[in-house]
């Protein structure tokens, strides 16, 4: 069965430090999105993104957060500058449609920013 | 704001038994309610989507109803198992707004 596969599984980072998640969305999907869970609690919407552009994003996701499609293959989240409040595990998702479809996730990029 | 509440937290039964979980929800109209399966350390996994305008949604031993009136899902897995511990996510989306989560029930099938 087709899944989102993502890197690296686990990273540790120092503070201030650019950290970049990548994600492989399931291969003829085309809406794109991250999420972050933080350790016990629930999961969070980060941002979604279709047609080369942000749709979504959440309150979470400010100026130091980015996504960028640079191939037909990847999706990416950037972390500018982490804080320790980033670490959380990070999961990308993809569907093939819009409201209804199916949203699969990855296994996650555990992130600890130290 | 919207809220979409799992009033457990964690619930036990026993191996065989009939498992209910609860998903509620307030300042919300969901056009469309998924439930996830999530295991330790791993990602969701879906297991079923209902519409606003379908009752009941079954797949193997797994039952889910939606209830518009009371602003309920509830979710059934049947002649229980071990293996189905885990955390269940409820996940509501309104038109093409962001699937939102509940915090999730714990479910322990002690055998």
């Amino acid at each position: 069965e087709p899944e989102v596969t993502q890197t690296p599984s686990h990273q540790v980072t120092q503070m201030g430090q650019e950290v970049i998640l990548r994600c492989v969305p399931i291969s003829n999907h085309l809406y794109f999105y991250w999420y972050r869970q933080i350790l016990g609690q629930k999961v969070e919407f980060l941002v979604s993104f279709y047609n080369n552009e942000i749709s979504e994003k959440s309150e979470i996701f400010d100026d130091q957060f980015s996504v960028e499609r640079p191939d037909g293959s990847n999706f990416t989240l950037k972390i500018r500058s982490t804080k320790l409040e980033d670490s959380a595990m990070y999961f990308c998702a993809s569907s093939d449609g819009g409201s209804g479809n199916t949203i699969y996730f990855g296994e996650g990029s555990w992130l600890t920013v130290v | 704001s919207q809220k979409i509440e799992q009033n457990s937290e964690a619930l036990n039964i026993q191996e065989g038994k009939t498992a209910t979980l609860t998903c509620n929800y307030t300042n919300y109209s969901p056009a469309y309610l998924q439930w996830y399966r999530q295991d330790p350390g791993r990602g969701p996994v879906f297991l079923l989507l209902i519409r606003e305008n379908e009752k009941e949604k079954r797949k193997e031993r797994l039952k889910v109803t939606f209830d518009t009136t009371l602003k309920q899902s509830l979710f059934h897995i049947t002649a229980s198992q071990p293996a189905d511990s885990a955390t269940y996510l409820c996940a509501c989306r309104s038109g093409n707004t962001p699937l939102v989560f509940g915090k999730g029930t714990r479910l322990s099938v002690i055998a």
